[in-house]
C-alpha cells in the first residue's frame, strides 16, 4: 500500500526567508511524486511533479522539489517566500507498477503561513 | 488552459434530499474523479471513471453514486444527504497515463442540515 504524509499541519515563514514544506512517502516500486497548492475557498493547482530523471524538480511560481530516494522525500522548497505563497500545499503519490488504476494518494495538507 | 467547472460554489441541502453536484471539464481528458476534503484528512476519493459509462469506486463511496454519460461530464449524486456529507466536494480530471496531473475545480462546499 502507498501513503504519503506530512508531517507539519502548519509552517510559519517570514516574507523573504527560504520555506520548505516537507513531505515523505512510501511505495513498493519507484514513486510519481506531485505538489498542489490550495487558495482559500478554491480547487487544488498543479505546481510540479517529480517522474524520473534530474532529483530536482523546478514548478510554478519559483518553487522547486527535490527527490531523495534514500530518505523517501519530496520537500517543498522556495528560496524566498512571498505573502501571497500563504496557502495549503498538498503533496501526492502514485505507484505506477501499482497496476489497474494507479491510485493516487493525497497528504493531509500543511498550511503555510508567510508573515510580512 | 484546461478549466474544470463545478455547477455550485455552495449549497444548503435538507436531511433525505437527493442532491446532485455536476462537474464538465473541457480538455477531453479521459479519466474524471471526485473527492471530498475535510480539515485534517487531505483529500479522499469517492469515485472515478476513466471512460463514458464507466466508473470504479474510490475509498469513500458509500452514500454517493455517479454517471458518465458524456466524456466531459461527470456527476455526483447524493442518493439521500445526511449531515455526515456536509464537506468540500472537488471535481478533477487528466488525462490516462500514470504521470499525468491532475486539473482541479474550484470546489462545491456542501453542508447538509
Amino acid at each position: 500500500a502507498q501513503s504519503v504524509a506530512q508531517p507539519e499541519d502548519q509552517v510559519n515563514v517570514a516574507e523573504g526567508n527560504p520555506l520548505t514544506v516537507k513531505c515523505t512517502y512510501s511505495v513498493s516500486g519507484n514513486p510519481y511524486l506531485f505538489w498542489y497548492v490550495q487558495y482559500p475557498n478554491r480547487g487544488l493547482q498543479f505546481l510540479l511533479k517529480y517522474i524520473t530523471g534530474d532529483n530536482l524538480v523546478k514548478g510554478s511560481y519559483g518553487f522547486e522539489a527535490e527527490f531523495n530516494k534514500s530518505q523517501t522525500s519530496f520537500h517543498l522548497k522556495k528560496p524566498s517566500a512571498l505573502v501571497s505563497d500563504s496557502a495549503l500545499y498538498f503533496c501526492a503519490v502514485r505507484d505506477p507498477n501499482s497496476g489497474g488504476y494507479q491510485k493516487v494518494t493525497f497528504g493531509t495538507g500543511t498550511k503555510l503561513q508567510v508573515i510580512p | 488552459d484546461v478549466k474544470v467547472t463545478q455547477s455550485s460554489r455552495y449549497l444548503v441541502k435538507r436531511t433525505g434530499e437527493k442532491v446532485f453536484l455536476e462537474c464538465v471539464q473541457d480538455m477531453d481528458h479521459e479519466n474524471m474523479f471526485w473527492y471530498r476534503q475535510d480539515p485534517g484528512l487531505g483529500l479522499r476519493l469517492i469515485y472515478f471513471s476513466y471512460d463514458v459509462k464507466m466508473k470504479e469506486k474510490g475509498d469513500i463511496p458509500e452514500g454517493y453514486s455517479v454517471s458518465r454519460e458524456k466524456k466531459e461530464r461527470f456527476s455526483l449524486i447524493l442518493e439521500s444527504a445526511s449531515t455526515n456529507q456536509t464537506s468540500m466536494y472537488l471535481c478533477a480530471s487528466r488525462q490516462a497515463g500514470a504521470g499525468t496531473e491532475a486539473f482541479f475545480g474550484q470546489g462545491t462546499r456542501l453542508t447538509v442540515v
